[in-house]
């Protein structure tokens, strides 16, 4: 079935340093792809999707590239802050299905 | 933005007892709503699918008669933990979409119920 792997373990790292956490994925067809952002007490929260092969969504300075060939969706960015701590769920979808299928999520702490 | 709230955001009970945990979509109407549990380190894992009126859609190995869901109106959806036992234990999510959007588009999640069986 489908599933999503993320990097293990949480990732620590200092104010302004450069991010990247890894996903891919596994699953038939076209799907959907998705990261969230869940900050200390609140909801998941959409941070950006892209729907097709080569699509890059991008949201307050998040960046991740849909690669068919690697079936990755790496999120990136360039200089976090703390306020960028928070847990980061990559996911998908098959067209025409709403079931949402998640990675465990990774913790990431920005010290200042 | 779309909200979505979950009460209780905690609770605990006896072994034996039944736990109902309400989600509600306080700004917008939700036809969909979705349950997953998410156990410490794990995925979030769908449970079933709420559709307003309708009996839900149960993923394959959750059990419906334990896990009791109604979505009696287009802002409301529950879940009843019947006979809860310490196995039980976990984070409960909810997430609702908006009637007439597409499998692209945002799940409004909840914050969570975190649900302790001792």
């Amino acid at each position: 079935g489908d599933s999503v792997t993320q990097m293990e373990g949480p990732v620590t790292l200092s104010e302004e340093a450069f991010l990247t956490i890894n996903c891919t994925y596994t699953a038939t067809g076209y799907p959907s792809l998705f990261w969230y952002v869940q900050y200390p007490g609140e909801g998941l929260q959409l941070l950006l999707k892209a729907t097709k092969a080569d699509d890059k969504g991008s949201n307050k300075g998040f960046e991740a590239t849909y690669r068919k060939e690697t079936t990755s969706f790496h999120l990136e960015k360039g200089s976090v802050q703390v306020s960028d701590s928070a847990v980061y769920f990559c996911a998908l979808n098959r067209y025409g299905n709403n079931r949402l299928a998640f990675g465990k999520g990774n913790q990431v702490v920005v010290i200042p | 933005g779309a909200v979505v709230s979950q009460h209780p955001s905690w609770v605990i009970c006896k072994s034996g007892t039944s736990v109902k945990i309400e989600c509600r979509s306080l700004d917008f109407q939700a036809t969909t709503m979705f349950w997953y549990r998410q156990f410490p380190k794990q995925s979030l894992m769908l449970m079933a699918t709420s559709n307003e009126g309708s009996k839900a859609t149960y993923e394959q190995g959750v059990e419906k008669d334990k896990f009791l869901i109604n979505h009696a109106s287009l802002t409301l959806s529950t879940l009843t933990v019947t006979s809860a036992h310490p196995e039980d234990s976990s984070f409960y999510i909810c997430s609702a979409k908006a009637p007439g959007t597409t499998h692209t588009d945002t799940q409004y999640f909840g914050p969570g119920t975190r649900l302790t069986v001792l």
